[in-house]
């Protein structure tokens, strides 16, 4: 089954770089994702990558895929504090005959002054 | 071009009633997805509607269903409410079941609490 894991919380200063982590297990997910949810909002799709590509790049954020260890990370440099939110990455797998997203369980970003 | 929109935002329910919710999918999307985010967790799959009819369903008990509409919106009803059943549901359009890489567009959510 799939199985997506993040760390719970990370804490950076304003102008710094942060990466954020993320595990997943189905190795035939095409895409996977990173959503952002600040305090009493919805899902806010941020970036995401394809399952063939190594990296992708999108202004200040900076996804890097490695397929071989299943692992997933986004890189946002310069972070601000317009920043701090939750950050979700989620593949996109089967579901009987349409598409889901399986979530980790979210990464609280803290960005402080 | 609008974005999903969701309605009520919050409401408050007793145990053992139900519960309607519902979604207007993104212009041009033609599949609703819902999801259900307890508490300090991430949102967990509960179906997808493409065409008027379920067609993908994760681990949650009959008791939750939902409806498609023609013009693609949709509803998910709750009967018999828990209070384990209290989270915020939100709602994602997507086309073509997901399978562009678009992904899929979220609505802002409904917080349920049940007491």
């Amino acid at each position: 089954g799939e199985d997506v894991e993040q760390s719970l919380f990370l804490s950076v200063r304003e102008g710094d770089s942060s990466v954020i982590n993320c595990t997943y297990t189905d190795s035939s997910s095409t895409y996977l994702y990173w959503y952002k949810q600040e305090p009493g909002a919805g899902l806010q799709l941020l970036t995401y990558i394809f399952s063939n590509m190594d990296m992708k790049q999108d202004q200040r954020l900076t996804v890097l895929l490695n397929k071989k260890d299943k692992h997933l990370s986004l890189r946002i440099a310069d972070t601000q504090t317009g920043d701090s939110a939750i950050y979700f990455c989620a593949e996109r797998g089967f579901t009987g005959g349409g598409n889901k997203l399986t979530f980790g369980t979210g990464t609280q970003l803290k960005v402080e002054l | 071009e609008t974005g999903v929109t969701q309605s009520p935002t919050h409401l408050i329910k007793t145990r053992g009633q139900q519960v309607t919710l519902r979604c207007s999918s993104q212009s041009g999307h033609n599949t609703v997805s819902w999801y259900q985010q307890a508490l300090g967790q991430g949102p967990q799959f509960i179906f997808q509607y493409y065409r008027e009819e379920e067609n993908g369903r994760g681990n949650f008990p009959p008791r939750f269903s939902g409806l498609q509409f023609p013009n693609y919106s949709s509803e998910l009803n709750v009967n018999a409410l828990e209070l384990d059943d209290s989270a915020l549901y939100l709602c994602a359009s997507s086309l073509e079941q997901g399978a562009t890489s678009d992904g899929y567009t979220f609505g802002s959510g409904t917080r349920l609490t049940v007491v």
